[in-house]
């Protein structure tokens, strides 16, 4: 069964140091999306993807963070200057968007663990 | 923005018992989704569930869209079902994200 996946599945990073996030979504999916969960909170939406470009970005998606789709199978997070509160785990998520509206299961990757000290 | 309550927050429960867990969002939603957070962090899709009933082995799931809530149930619980347990919720926002609830912690006890 197709599944989504992710690299590297913990980082450790240096406060101010750049680090990037890799997805592979599903192959036939069309919206991808990254999610973050601060330890011992609940999952928040970060930004989601379409047709090449941002579709939406919460208030958390500030000028540090970016997202790309360098070829037709990546999708990276890349966090220019981390800081001590971007600890967290970070989930990418797809969906096909079967139908419009009518059909919208998010498939979920196993998450990158970021740790910055 | 809508807002989804999960309850109860914490649960434990004895290998074997029953449970139920609620879910109620504040406004109309299109999908509706339960995961499980393993130990490790990952999350399980449990069921897509946007209305009507499913059953899936020990878990089953039931989601009353016009009134605002779903529920998970878990019977014969085993310890291997400890960890969070999350729904989801997507309304027509035009890029079908999914705003998280605030979860329920369930811990089986052998």
């Amino acid at each position: 069964e197709p599944e989504v996946t992710q690299t590297p599945s913990h980082q450790v990073t240096q406060m101010g140091q750049e680090v990037i996030l890799r997805c592979v979504p599903i192959s036939n999916h069309l919206y991808f999306y990254w999610y973050r969960q601060i330890l011992g909170q609940k999952v928040e939406f970060l930004v989601s993807f379409y047709n090449n470009e941002i579709s939406e970005k919460s208030e958390i998606f500030d000028d540090q963070f970016s997202v790309e789709r360098p070829d037709g199978s990546n999708f990276t997070l890349k966090i220019r200057s981390t800081k001590l509160e971007d600890s967290a785990m970070y989930f990418c998520a797809s969906n096909p968007i079967v139908g419009g509206l009518a059909y919208n299961e998010q498939f979920f990757g196993p998450g990158t663990r970021l740790t910055v000290l | 923005g809508i807002q989804v309550e999960q309850s109860p927050p914490d649960l434990i429960l004895q290998e074997g018992a029953n449970s139920t867990l609620r879910c109620n969002f504040s406004d109309s939603v299109n999908n509706l989704q339960w995961f499980h957070q393993n130990p490790w962090g990952q999350l399980i899709n449990l069921f897509y569930i946007p209305s009507g009933t499913k059953q899936n082995g020990r878990l089953s799931a039931t989601t009353v869209a016009t009134e605002r809530y779903s529920l998970l149930y878990i019977s014969s619980s085993q310890t291997t079902d400890s960890g969070v347990y999350f729904c989801a919720v997507e309304r027509d926002s035009g890029t079908y994200k999914y705003i998280f609830g605030t979860g329920t912690r369930l811990k089986v006890l052998a």
